[in-house]
């Protein structure tokens, strides 16, 4: 595709759930971001991809999260025994290289019920 | 903490005239700024940059000024039409393109 896809693009879950959230990269980008948006805030960084290596994962908030990218093109978030507080939406983004801008996909609404 | 803020949560401009969105940050070892502009049920989306080496970047109705010593930053909008009404986000980092600390975004409504 054209541009950055996520999917679902909105998921319901229960407390306590797994939940996967998926991000297919532009074709050929290999620098892959993800960020989390709480309401009425900007995008939060959790986590950084170059090729299939994580280079920065300062921003996952706790070992719930983890995230993978084991062939340098898609990648998944995951996230364990979810709670209300990690709803948000999740957005991916990807760059050609690590020193130009990111192309942002449209996010993935996750709610935790 | 957050280290980059927008604490305009809105603002209205009638269309043809000036938009003035702020910013201010903290970290004075930020050295790359951006702004992204988005839509809603849409990702955001890059609009301009700005390294911390120059003091503005124009690009068509859009520039952006950088001043390091107050740590603030503009992006004037000039003239203002209704389809740049969105939210945008100022964003900047450290050294790279890496991770970005983004600020709550102010919402632009340019008015007909």
């Amino acid at each position: 595709g054209a541009g950055v896809s996520q999917t679902p693009s909105n998921k319901v879950t229960e407390k306590g759930k797994y939940v996967e959230l998926r991000c297919d990269p532009i074709s050929g980008h290999t620098a892959l971001y993800w960020y989390r948006q709480s309401l009425g805030q900007g995008p939060e960084f959790l986590i950084y991809f170059q090729g299939t290596g994580a280079a920065d994962d300062s921003g996952l908030p706790n070992d719930r999260f983890f995230a993978v990218r084991p062939e340098g093109s898609v990648s998944t978030l995951k996230i364990q025994r979810t709670e209300r507080g990690d709803s948000a939406m999740y957005l991916c983004a990807s760059s050609r290289d690590s020193n130009t801008e990111a192309f942002f996909g449209q996010g993935t609404r996750l709610t935790v019920v | 903490d957050q280290q980059v803020k927008q604490n305009s949560p809105s603002l209205s401009v009638q269309e043809g005239r000036i938009s003035i969105l702020n910013c201010d940050y903290t970290n004075s070892m930020f050295d790359y700024f951006l702004w992204y502009k988005k839509y809603p049920a849409e990702g955001p989306t890059f609009l301009i940059s700005i390294s911390s080496i120059k003091d503005k970047n124009e690009d068509g109705r859009f520039t952006v000024f950088l001043n390091k010593s107050a740590k603030h930053l503009s992006l004037h909008i000039v003239p203002s039409q209704p389809g740049d009404s969105a939210v945008y986000f100022c964003a900047a980092s450290l050294h790279n393109f890496n991770k970005f600390y983004f600020g709550s975004g102010t919402k632009l409504n340019v008015k007909p």
